[in-house]
């Protein structure tokens, strides 16, 4: 069993919908939580981190952290084409140095 | 603008040949890092590195090797590349204290045939 759980979609929406991206995770030692945003042929980059519980709002995107379900997600609002990318979300132990634990990612897809 | 670039965006090499990708970053990271992305896997880490001439196994190094003679740059190596290689390859860096926001390259396609 993977230690994070992502579902890959894909994920088309129309624009201007509430998109729901979801990870769900196993290791109970997870403090850091990350989201990271790839566009097509290009490497990911950090779109928001979090650590520990907790909501996190940045614009038209919002984090959130359920430690007592293993369970972290990403809202995007009024979602636009330009969202359109694969989402990954990324998690990482106090204990584990640098390393980052990675989901499979979500592809997602905003229709004009 | 910081700034990770790799050596080459598309690489197509013959089976058991040794293949070297480069990698190097402007940002006097502390941190460097060497993932494979595939379609149902995701990111897997291969190595990474926390300073110079050091170097920590990750997740999958089995048929890979590192080099960092100098901060900026970081090599991953294919002593004797397989088709099961074929692969998207992805570096990154990080400073030490922010190791949570890493800055990822452009990505290398190896095609091994």
């Amino acid at each position: 069993q993977k230690e994070v759980e992502q579902d890959p979609g894909p994920l088309s929406v129309p624009e201007g919908a509430i998109v729901s991206l979801n990870c769900t995770y196993s290791n109970s030692a997870f403090q850091y939580f990350m989201w990271y945003r790839q566009y097509s042929r290009k490497g990911p980059e950090l779109l928001m981190y979090t650590y520990s519980s907790g909501n996190k709002e940045d614009g038209r995107f919002t984090a959130q952290v359920d430690k007592s379900s293993k369970y972290i997600s990403l809202f995007i609002r009024d979602s636009q084409p330009s969202d359109s990318a694969t989402y990954l979300c990324a998690m990482s132990a106090e204990t584990s140095g640098s390393r980052l634990t990675f989901g499979e990612g979500t592809q997602l897809t905003v229709n004009p | 603008d910081v700034k990770v670039t790799q050596s080459s965006r598309y690489l197509v090499k013959r089976t058991g040949e040794k293949v070297f990708l480069e990698c190097v970053q402007d940002m006097d990271h502390e941190n460097m890092f060497w993932y494979r992305q595939d379609p149902g896997l995701g990111l897997r880490l291969i190595y990474f590195s926390y300073d110079v001439k050091m170097k920590e196994k990750g997740d999958i190094p089995e048929g890979y090797s590192v080099s960092r003679e100098k901060k900026e740059r970081f090599s991953l190596i294919l002593e004797s590349a397989s088709t099961n290689q074929t692969s998207m390859y992805l570096c990154a860096s990080s400073l030490w204290a922010n190791y949570y926001e890493q800055y990822f390259g452009p990505g290398t396609r190896l095609t091994v045939t």
